[in-house]
C-alpha cells in the first residue's frame, strides 16, 4: 500500500525567508501525482501544487517550488518570502495515475510564521 | 459558483444517535469522496464513489455508510454514532481523477 510520510510536525520561518518542507512516499507505481494541500486555521483545504510522476521538471506556482526526486521517492516543498498568511498546515498527498481513486495524505506539518 | 457544499458546519451527537452529513458541488463531476481528519492522522479516506452509481470502502468504512443520490450528491450516514467518530469530515470531488476539490468540513463531536 502506498504511504506518505512528512517527518516534521512543526516547523517556523521568519517572515521573508525561505522554508522547505519534506516529504517522502512508498509507491511501486511509476505513474502518479504528487500534492502539497494547505490548510489554514479557516479549515478549507487549498492546492498549493500538483507534480506528475513522469514530469521531470519540478513545478512552481508562484514562490511556492518543489523538489522532486523521483528515485529517491522525496517530493519537499520550499516557500519563498514566506509571508504571514502562509501560517498553516500543509499536507503531502500521492495518487495513483487511473485505477484507484485515493488520494493519500501525509500527516502534515504545521507552518508557523514569525512576523 | 459554490464548489462543494457541506452541511452542516457543527453537529453534536450523543452516543447512538445517528445522523447524516450532506455534500452537494455543482462542478459536473464524476468522482466524490468523503474523508476524516483527525489530529496527528492526516486525512483518511472513509468512502468513494467514482461515478453515479457506485461507492467503494476508503481506509476506514467501518461505522458509516454513503449513497451517491445522483451526480451533485454524495450523503454519508452514520447510524449509530461512538465517540471515536468523533472528528472533522471533508467531502470533496474531482473531474480528472487527480485534483480535488474540498468543502469546508463538519466539525461532529459525539459525546
Amino acid at each position: 500500500a502506498q504511504t506518505v510520510t512528512q517527518s516534521q510536525p512543526e516547523m517556523s520561518v521568519q517572515e521573508a525567508e525561505t522554508v522547505t518542507l519534506s516529504c517522502t512516499y512508498d509507491t511501486s507505481e511509476s505513474d502518479y501525482y504528487l500534492f502539497w494541500y494547505k490548510q489554514p486555521p479557516s479549515r478549507q483545504m487549498i492546492l498549493v501544487i500538483r507534480q506528475e510522476a513522469y514530469k521531470q521538471q519540478n513545478a512552481t506556482e508562484n514562490r511556492f517550488s518543489v523538489n522532486f526526486q523521483k528515485a529517491a521517492k522525496s517530493f519537499s516543498l520550499k516557500i519563498s518570502d514566506s509571508q504571514l498568511g502562509d501560517a498553516a498546515m500543509y499536507f503531502c498527498a500521492y495518487k495513483k495515475k487511473g485505477g484507484s481513486e485515493k488520494l493519500v495524505f501525509g500527516k502534515g506539518t504545521k507552518l508557523t510564521v514569525n512576523p | 459558483n459554490a464548489g462543494v457544499t457541506q452541511t452542516p458546519k457543527f453537529q453534536v451527537l450523543k452516543t447512538g444517535q445517528s445522523m447524516t452529513l450532506q455534500c452537494a458541488q455543482d462542478m459536473n463531476h464524476n468522482s466524490m469522496y468523503w474523508y476524516r481528519q483527525d489530529p496527528g492522522m492526516g486525512l483518511r479516506l472513509i468512502y468513494y464513489s467514482a461515478s453515479e452509481g457506485t461507492t467503494d470502502k476508503g481506509e476506514v468504512p467501518n461505522g458509516y455508510n454513503v449513497s451517491r443520490l445522483n451526480k451533485r450528491e454524495f450523503s454519508l450516514r452514520l447510524e449509530s454514532a461512538a465517540p471515536s467518530q468523533t472528528s472533522v469530515y471533508f467531502c470533496a470531488s474531482s473531474f480528472h481523477r487527480e485534483k480535488l476539490f474540498f468543502g469546508s468540513g463538519t466539525q461532529l463531536s459525539v459525546l
